[in-house]
């Protein structure tokens, strides 16, 4: 069974970076067939996919985020990273990754990232 | 973007009823859709994938159906622990999902 557990800090200041990690067990990034994601939800809404990273590296980004982010894997240590430039307050949402396959099948449980001074 | 809508936005219903959830597409997906189960403070959980397959582990009376630009999640039989929100995703091109359905007890 893949588990999936995002980290990192949960309060931002606005213009700064926000970064997280996705730590995956029970499964292996490299092992290939999957695509792992990081996804978001504001507070009270919708859910929006922000991009995702294959184990070879390659990355597909959302075009209305693709400024701002980067997404980065690191296969020695099974993670993969999120990374948000310039964030303001309307960055402020609960974080999630994901592995998707045809559908996204397994999920963090989710990580608050509060964007305030 | 390829847009999702779903109707209703809420759904009030009572136990033992078949409930019916609409996804619209702006555009043709194909059948590249998927079916999702959001509680509150939880992720959410994969319930259906192209459009019809059941998820490994999801009860039976979840289906789903539809191709091209209008799909259907249907609940045969609403139990208590389907009371939640759900959301419709397509994977035609980058992730886009609906807004959401809430499912509440009538």
């Amino acid at each position: 069974q893949v588990q999936l557990q995002e980290s990192g800090p949960g309060l931002v200041k606005p213009s700064q970076t926000l970064s997280l990690t996705c730590t995956v067990s029970g499964g292996s990034i490299s092992s290939g067939g999957y695509y792992w994601s990081w996804i978001r939800q504001h507070p009270g809404k919708g859910l929006e996919w922000i991009g995702y990273i294959y184990y070879s590296g390659s990355t597909y980004y959302n075009p209305s985020l693709k400024s701002r982010v980067t997404i980065s894997v690191d296969t020695s240590k099974n993670q993969f990273s999120l990374k948000l430039s310039s964030v303001t307050a309307a960055d402020t949402a609960v974080y999630y990754c994901a592995s998707q396959r045809l559908g996204f099948d397994y999920w963090g449980q989710g990580t608050l990232v509060t964007v305030s001074s | 973007d390829i847009q999702m809508t779903q109707s209703p936005s809420t759904l009030s219903a009572s136990v033992g009823d078949r409930v019916t959830i609409t996804c619209r597409a702006s555009q043709s997906i194909s059948s590249w859709l998927a079916w999702y189960q959001q509680k509150p403070g939880k992720a959410p959980k994969l319930l259906i994938y192209k459009a019809s397959s059941l998820e490994s582990g999801v009860p039976s009376r979840f289906s789903g159906s539809g191709s091209g630009t209008e799909f259907t999640l249907t609940i045969s039989s609403l139990q208590p622990d389907d009371f939640a929100t759900y959301y419709c995703q397509q994977y035609n091109s980058f992730p886009t999902f609906g807004q959401g359905t809430k499912v509440e007890i009538k």
